[in-house]
């Protein structure tokens, strides 16, 4: 059974930083590409940031280029984000997932980031 | 950019079909692909649909996708509606330079 189980999520006061983390099993996990998409409070789903299954190709959504960064180790079938520079309008819960084609295939269970003062 | 628009909510009564529509602004919607996700109150999403009109396995029969150039949407019928098929709904495409954008989502109330 595909898991991914994100942490590092929690509160952060505006200017701040916090990296997200997502463990994967039950998959070959270097055989996919990943993705970070974000949910606010009420809103809907939000594509962050993807990347390739050797981590050498990245790409952001432009509302977090320059702040953000995705990466991974395929050795410990993980998946990061760290944010920077975090804005009110990054609250959001953050889902991490695996692609497949131009779609997302499992999503795992999301980690809430509220930046406040 | 293109935007991917679905309408706000939509219902229906149990054993009734529901079609929930999901229009591309500019692009072709044949270009690529239209995946659909379903998200109950509190919890993630899930896929549903994906390549169109492919279903995961587990995923019952009554939910379909399809999609229609003429009108430049996609579509997600669910039918013999049952009261745990309540929840948001998303479609989401791609294009060469924005990998993922999502509709705004819809809301399914059964009756």
């Amino acid at each position: 059974e595909v898991q991914l189980v994100e942490s590092g999520g929690g509160f952060v006061q505006p200017g701040g930083s916090l990296r997200l983390s997502c463990a994967g099993s039950g998959f070959i996990f270097d055989n996919y590409w990943m993705v970070w998409v974000r949910q606010a409070p009420g809103k809907g789903l939000v594509w962050v940031a993807r990347i390739n299954m050797n981590g050498k190709i990245t790409q952001y959504a432009d509302s977090v280029k320059g702040r953000f960064t995705i990466s991974r180790d395929n050795a410990k079938n993980t998946l990061y984000l760290q944010m920077n520079t975090l804005r009110a309008e990054d609250t959001a819960v953050y889902f991490c997932a695996t692609e497949y084609v131009q779609g997302v295939d499992h999503w795992g269970q999301g980690s809430l980031v509220t930046v406040s003062s | 950019n293109f935007m991917l628009t679905q309408p706000h909510s939509v219902s229906g009564s149990p054993g009734k079909t529901v079609t929930i529509s999901c229009t591309r602004s500019s692009g072709r919607i044949a270009s690529n692909y239209v995946q659909w996700y379903q998200q109950r109150p509190g919890s993630s999403p899930t896929t549903i649909i994906f390549n169109d009109g492919q279903r995961p396995s587990g995923v019952p029969d009554r939910f379909s996708g399809s999609v229609d150039s003429s009108s430049n949407s996609a579509s997600l019928t669910i039918s013999g509606l049952e009261t745990e098929d309540e929840a948001d709904y998303y479609c989401q495409s791609s294009d060469i330079d924005n990998p993922m954008v999502f509709g705004g989502g819809t809301k399914l109330t059964v009756l």
